[in-house]
């Protein structure tokens, strides 16, 4: 079974623009979350999505934003890109949401801001 | 706002087992312990997770205390290739992991 995709692995922009990332979950999955780590922050929550609905987001702003399509495919996409929000782009998926199974993540999108 | 308490660095020799600790003591009755490690430049890698029993996988096993307060991941046979940063998290919500610093295992020939 295929594992997590999310492209592209690498991206580079410069300050103002902004970006779109990708998320394909593993078949079957219909929760998507993401995440974003830093050297010096780690790994942070950024939302997670289920059944094209947000359910729960972490504490950044609002030039952060997401979405979920109808077969379970995630984006999101940060506007006015900033330094700081070089960092690695996770993105995980898993079979329920609320229940304790596993997160599956992928290998990330790494994203430099010049 | 981690929920967990980790040291930040451990070694172990190859082949020997290796003990990672973890303080939850704040955990609710219904949260479960996860760990998870990354091996550099990678996404995390699931280990397992349990609730109130030990629990044993290919990978682990996770030793819970009785109060829950504090668990242990145990690597019975270390190789080089589980060098790598090990998190204990309690799930807080739906699809919502709250990582902390982890601790960096180094695994030595």
């Amino acid at each position: 079974k295929a594992g997590v995709t999310q492209t592209p692995r690498y991206l580079i922009k410069t300050r103002g623009q902004q970006v779109t990332l990708s998320c394909s979950p593993i078949s079957g999955h219909r929760s998507v979350s993401w995440y974003q780590q830093t050297p010096g922050q780690g790994l942070q929550f950024l939302f997670e999505y289920f059944s094209e609905t947000q359910r729960n987001k972490g504490n950044f702003p609002g030039r952060f934003s997401g979405r979920q399509f109808s077969n379970s495919r995630s984006e999101m996409n940060v506007s006015t890109l900033e330094l700081g929000d070089s960092a690695l782009y996770l993105c995980a998926s898993s079979f329920l949401a609320g229940g304790p199974g596993e997160l599956f993540f992928g290998e990330g999108s790494r994203l430099t801001v010049l | 706002d981690a929920k967990t308490t980790q040291p930040p660095s451990m070694d172990c020799a190859e082949g020997r087992a290796a003990n990672l600790p973890c303080n939850h003591s704040t955990i609710s009755g219904n949260e479960y312990v996860y760990w998870y490690r990354q091996i550099h430049s990678q996404g995390p890698q699931y280990i397992i997770h349990g609730l109130k029993n030990n629990e044993t996988n290919e990978m682990a096993s996770l030793i819970i205390t009785e109060d829950r307060k504090s668990s242990t991941l145990i690597l019975p046979h270390a190789t080089l290739r589980d060098t790598a940063v090990y998190y204990c998290i309690v799930r807080v919500e739906a699809g919502k992991l709250i990582f902390g610093q982890g601790t960096t295992l180094q695994v030595k020939p």
